[in-house]
């Protein structure tokens, strides 16, 4: 299997503008979770799905964040309009109930 | 809110060092893991451990949970440069999928 699946990598846009994180977890999985990381404040649990149902969006910063699962295999992540402040590295990760957590390798994004 | 806190952020020793890093919260989880993370990677699982008092062990790293489930330690002995990360504890609290995380201990190890 290819691991958990984050694009883009890199994304550097303006403040304002609408960013969209996308994410493919592993095949099989029924939990999808969405974490952003900072200096500051670490990994913090944004949004998790179970079989592609929101579960818990209570770390969701604002209303300028939405997440989506239309299938199980394809997650989004958007943020509109874009702050500095969402400046941090965002990772999706997959598993099973109780399980590992496998983690894509990041989306870092930089709002200037 | 359920909170982990970790202790100590940050840690830098000489090679051949034992540490132990720690984990506690005032709550109860039902499973706590440990990953480690190097730079522009995700974390990657260590440990899982789910019984209270419960110790495993990983070449030279100890893993303990509590008793009351609600902290856990990890031991490190004679530390390589390999070692060399950020190490997160992570809980999960009854039959959820949810997982927080602490904020991280960062160790480097120096030859």
């Amino acid at each position: 299997d290819a691991g958990v699946i984050q694009s883009p990598r890199h994304e550097v846009t303006e403040m304002g503008q609408e960013v969209t994180l996308r994410c493919k977890p592993i095949s099989g999985h029924d939990y999808l979770f969405w974490y952003r990381q900072t200096m500051m404040r670490g990994l913090e649990l944004l949004i998790y799905f179970n079989n592609n149902v929101p579960i818990d969006d209570s770390g969701m910063p604002e209303d300028r964040f939405s997440a989506k699962m239309p299938n199980a295999s394809f997650s989004t992540l958007k943020i509109q309009p874009s702050e500095p402040r969402d400046s941090a590295v965002y990772f999706c990760a997959s598993s099973y109930l109780g399980g590992e957590l496998f983690f894509g390798e990041g989306s870092r994004l930089t709002v200037l | 809110t359920q909170l982990l806190e970790q202790s100590p952020q940050f840690l830098s020793i000489q090679e051949g060092e034992n540490l132990t890093v720690y984990c506690n919260s005032s709550s109860v989880f039902s499973s706590l893991q440990w990953y480690r993370q190097e730079p522009g990677e995700g974390p990657v699982l260590l440990v899982t451990v789910v019984t209270g008092g419960e110790v495993k062990k990983l070449k030279r790293l100890t893993f303990q949970f509590g008793d009351a489930r609600k902290d856990s330690s990890l031991h490190i002995t004679a530390a390589q440069p390999g070692d060399t990360g950020l190490y997160l504890c992570a809980g999960r609290s009854g039959n959820t999928g949810k997982l927080i995380f602490g904020q991280g201990t960062t160790l480097q190890v120096k030859p």
